[in-house]
């Protein structure tokens, strides 16, 4: 596609439940990272993904977020035993990540929007 | 730790006049500085890049300007437009392709 797709748009999830969210990003581009913005706040970083290399996982907040990224393309955010302030908009970006003048400009997708009851 | 300040209190102006939006960071001297427009339900989309060694970019109605020695950047929008409502992010460049963003400014343009 022409942009990032993120998918499911919104998810309503009861607390301790598992969930599963993901992006698929413009074709080529090495990069991928995941945010997360609650209501009125900032992006808050949550992992990056660059090529082969070791994903940097140093905004990950806690070991019931993991991420994993196949085949150097689409990428899945999964947060197991879900809590409420986990609740929030969920954004995927890609970029090119190059040294060139077009040095790592992200384009994000919609976002999915987590609510937990 | 890097910190970003953007005015948390929305910018209300009428149309046609010039919206100023500052960004202001502590500590680390990044490489480039990014600004991003966000919609209500959507994802953030780019702008303009600016780099320490630039003064001042534009793009039609856009100016950006980055002052490395105040650690400040400020955003323009001239004859702005209702269409020009959004929240506006900055972005800092920390290395290693990671970037650290503003809790960003809304702007609403009044008819």
């Amino acid at each position: 596609g022409a942009g990032v797709s993120q998918s499911p748009s919104n998810k309503v999830t009861e607390k301790g439940k598992d969930v599963e969210l993901r992006c698929d990003p413009i074709s080529g581009h090495t990069a991928l990272y995941w945010y997360r913005q609650s209501l009125g706040q900032g992006l808050e970083f949550l992992i990056y993904f660059q090529g082969n290399s070791a994903p940097d996982k140093s905004g990950l907040p806690s070991d019931r977020f993991s991420a994993e990224r196949t085949g150097g393309s689409v990428s899945t955010l999964t947060i197991q035993r879900t809590q409420q302030e986990d609740s929030a908009v969920y954004l995927c970006a890609s970029s090119l990540a190059s040294q060139a003048l077009a040095k790592n400009i992200q384009y994000f997708g919609a976002g999915t929007r987590l609510s937990v009851l | 730790s890097q910190k970003i300040e953007q005015n948390s209190e929305a910018l209300n102006i009428q149309e046609g006049k010039t919206a100023t939006l500052t960004c202001n960071y502590t500590n680390y001297s990044p490489a480039y500085l990014q600004w991003y427009r966000q919609d209500p339900g959507r994802g953030p989309v780019f702008l303009l890049l600016i780099r320490e060694n630039e003064k001042e970019k534009r793009k039609e109605r856009l100016k950006v300007t980055f002052d490395t020695t105040l650690k400040q950047s400020l955003f323009h929008i001239t004859a702005s437009q209702p269409a020009d409502s959004a929240t506006y992010l900055c972005a800092l460049d920390m290395g290693g392709n990671k970037l650290t963003f503003g809790t960003g400014t809304q702007l609403k343009v009044e008819l």
